[in-house]
């Protein structure tokens, strides 16, 4: 069974504070593994995927196999990035995506 | 083309009565998924199509639900008989054969009373 944990319902930082979103996985497998981000009334979307190793708008995900880990980073936090945070991860067979909690992230100016 | 849609957005009804969702991909996408999300809580998958074949289907699919994706292109997800505990966000999503990415639509919100 595969698994996405979100510890933190809510996570409210001042502009310009540095974020990080938690998130924890368990899988049997190889785990692929996103962040999905829905902004006030917008759909969800996609932010990053680990294998692209990108950052987009600021933020950063490192995979750590060890921890099990794939915490969301930015340095420092703008008030537009105030959203619904998702963790996901997708089983080896590419058909099912197991969302975490989501974690709402508030940035006070 | 622009991406996935939701019909209708919003539905209430009565415990016990039928409802149906459509739900319409990213026209060149062949994967299509059903998530639900309550209040306070992530989507959970439900059910997955590639073409028109339904392959995987969540536990959290009971017999009342079925969904069809009769051609491989639009879907849809049909709730019968009704319960309080159906009420919840239903979300569609699609993605292409190539690429992992899902792309959403803006869901369906059910109330059931």
């Amino acid at each position: 069974a595969q698994r996405v944990t979100q510890p933190e319902k809510l996570l409210s930082v001042f502009k310009g504070a540095p974020v990080e979103l938690k998130c924890n996985y368990s899988y049997s497998g190889s785990p692929e593994l996103f962040w999905y981000v829905q902004y006030s009334r917008q759909r969800l979307q996609l932010l990053l995927r680990h294998i692209s190793r990108e950052s987009i708008k600021g933020f950063t995900a490192d995979l750590n196999k060890g921890e099990t880990s794939f915490h969301l980073k930015k340095p420092f936090a703008q008030e537009e990035d105030s959203a619904m945070y998702y963790c996901a991860l997708l089983n080896n067979a590419g058909n099912m995506l197991t969302f975490g909690g989501g974690t709402r992230l508030m940035v006070k100016p | 083309d622009t991406g996935v849609s939701q019909d209708p957005r919003h539905k209430i009804t009565k415990r016990g009565q039928n409802v149906t969702f459509r739900c319409d991909p990213i026209s060149e996408h062949n994967r299509l998924y059903w998530y639900r999300q309550t209040l306070g809580q992530g989507p959970e998958f439900l059910t997955y199509f590639q073409n028109e074949a339904q392959l995987e289907k969540s536990r959290l699919l009971s017999d009342r639900f079925s969904a069809e994706r009769p051609k491989g292109s639009f879907s849809t997800l049909e709730i019968q008989r009704t319960e309080q505990g159906d009420s919840a966000m239903y979300l569609c999503a699609s993605r292409s054969e190539s690429y992992e990415e899902q792309y959403f639509g803006p869901g369906t919100r059910l109330t059931v009373t």
